[in-house]
């Protein structure tokens, strides 16, 4: 079955330091997202993309944060300098589109530690 | 504002049914998900409802009241693996333009 895959699946960084999360999103995807999840929280939306460009962002997603579909198959979250507070897993999702369902599929995350 | 809510924790025996509620109170609406979480891994779909009623999937069931703002998971024939968290999102927004607002999840251990 396909999958949204990601990587790395943990990464350990330096508060101030930049960090970029790949994602694959299935094939022939259309819609695109980033979730976060703190320890212990809930899942939260950062972001969603379709058609190259940012559809909705939410009230986390500062100026700190980008994405980027540079390919026909990556798509890239980027923390310029991450802080302590962004140290969650992050989660990749993405959606096929009108004609072929609605459903969200996530990645397995990404996993960010900013110490 | 918006406002899902759904228990914390539940428990249940092997081979039991379990019925997981979700009420919600959202600017807007398109859809209910249910997703299976376990500890450190990302979110499995389960289901999607959009009309009001029953969704049958083997073990799984979702209901949906969009009047009464109201949906359920129903599991049944409980096994061991079924201990997760198991959360409920509500679509908000247009087709292109659309995001998943979750609950906080409910844990449910599972005891043989």
């Amino acid at each position: 079955e396909p999958e949204v895959t990601q990587t790395p699946s943990h990464q350990v960084t330096q508060m101030g330091q930049e960090v970029i999360l790949r994602c694959v999103p299935i094939s022939n995807h259309l819609y695109f997202y980033w979730y976060r999840q703190i320890l212990g929280q809930k899942v939260e939306f950062l972001v969603s993309f379709y058609n190259n460009e940012i559809s909705e962002k939410s009230e986390i997603f500062d100026d700190q944060f980008s994405v980027e579909r540079p390919d026909g198959s990556n798509f890239t979250l980027k923390i310029r300098s991450t802080k302590l507070e962004d140290s969650a897993m992050y989660f990749c999702a993405s959606r096929a589109g009108i004609f072929s369902g609605n459903t969200i599929y996530f990645g397995e995350g990404s996993w960010l530690t900013v110490v | 504002g918006q406002n899902i809510d759904q228990p914390t924790e539940m428990t249940a025996t092997e081979g039991a049914i379990v019925q997981i509620n979700c009420t919600y109170q959202t600017s807007g609406f398109n859809g209910l998900f249910w997703y299976q979480q376990h500890a450190g891994e990302a979110p499995t779909f389960l289901s999607y409802n959009v009309l009001d009623g029953l969704e049958e999937k083997g073990r799984f069931s979702s209901f949906l009241s969009r009047s009464k703002g109201y949906s359920y998971l129903l599991l049944k024939e409980l096994q061991m693996k079924d201990s997760a968290s198991y959360l409920c999102a509500v679509r908000d927004g247009t087709y292109n333009t659309d995001k998943l607002i979750f609950g906080t999840g409910t844990r449910l251990q599972v005891f043989p």
